[in-house]
């Protein structure tokens, strides 16, 4: 079975400073790893994804996360967060089955409200 | 190019009543999963289904919920007989092929409230 703990319901930045959304994840073969933004009464969108490959990923807005596997996690940071990036931040994994192909059902972690202040 | 597209927005229903959710994917899109977010808390995986075929339904309760995606038309979430704790947010999301590797589509979801 597989689960994601992100540590911090809510965290709460000034404008301009670093964004530290943590996540670890527990997965028993290979994991496929996603950060995802919700913004009020809005569906998710997807900020960015680990499948293989550099462990250092790039997403949209100036996000981006670091796939770990030994600390087995993937914290998402911003070096200077701005209002806009006030919203709910979800951190989602998959695995590959058996037959080394994934469906695609997604474990989410419980989320984090992140807040910006001026 | 419309996304994945749901509704209603927003659903009110009474206590023993029957909702429908619907949820057309993307143009190519022949994958739809829903998921469920209750208050506080993140989502969690309903079902998975193919064009005509489940294939996923370990996440749905046992009794009054149903899902089905026909080879014409939208995907639809059925709960019979709703109770107050049905209250959530469904979210349905749609991939061309195995999500893992290429990523979601989320609507926007429709937020039920049972009276």
């Amino acid at each position: 079975a597989q689960s994601v703990t992100q540590l911090g319901s809510h965290v709460s930045v000034s404008e301009g400073a670093l964004v530290l959304l943590r996540c670890n994840y527990s997965s028993s073969v290979p994991p496929y790893l996603f950060w995802y933004v919700q913004y009020p009464n809005q569906g998710l969108q997807l900020l960015l994804k680990y499948t293989t490959g550099a462990t250092l990923v790039k997403g949209i807005n100036g996000f981006e996360a670091e796939f770990k596997k030994s600390e087995t996690s993937f914290h998402l940071t911003k070096p200077s967060a701005h209002m806009s990036d006030a919203a709910e931040y979800f951190c989602a994994v998959t695995n590959i089955n058996a037959g080394g192909t994934s469906y695609g059902k997604l474990t989410f972690g419980q989320g984090t409200i992140l807040t910006v202040h001026p | 190019n419309a996304g994945v597209m749901q509704n209603p927005r927003h659903l009110v229903r009474r206590r023993g009543q029957e909702a429908r959710l619907r949820c057309s994917p993307m143009k190519g899109h022949s994958h739809v999963y829903w998921y469920r977010q209750l208050p506080e808390e993140g989502l969690k995986f309903m079902v998975y289904l193919q064009k005509e075929n489940i294939i996923d339904e370990s996440g749905m309760p046992k009794e009054r919920f149903s899902a089905e995606f026909p080879k014409e038309g939208p995907s639809i979430l059925r709960i019979q007989q709703v109770v107050r704790g049905d209250s959530a947010a469904y979210f349905c999301a749609s991939s061309p092929r195995a999500a893992s590797l290429y990523g979601y589509t989320f609507g926007s979801g429709t937020r039920l409230t049972v009276v």
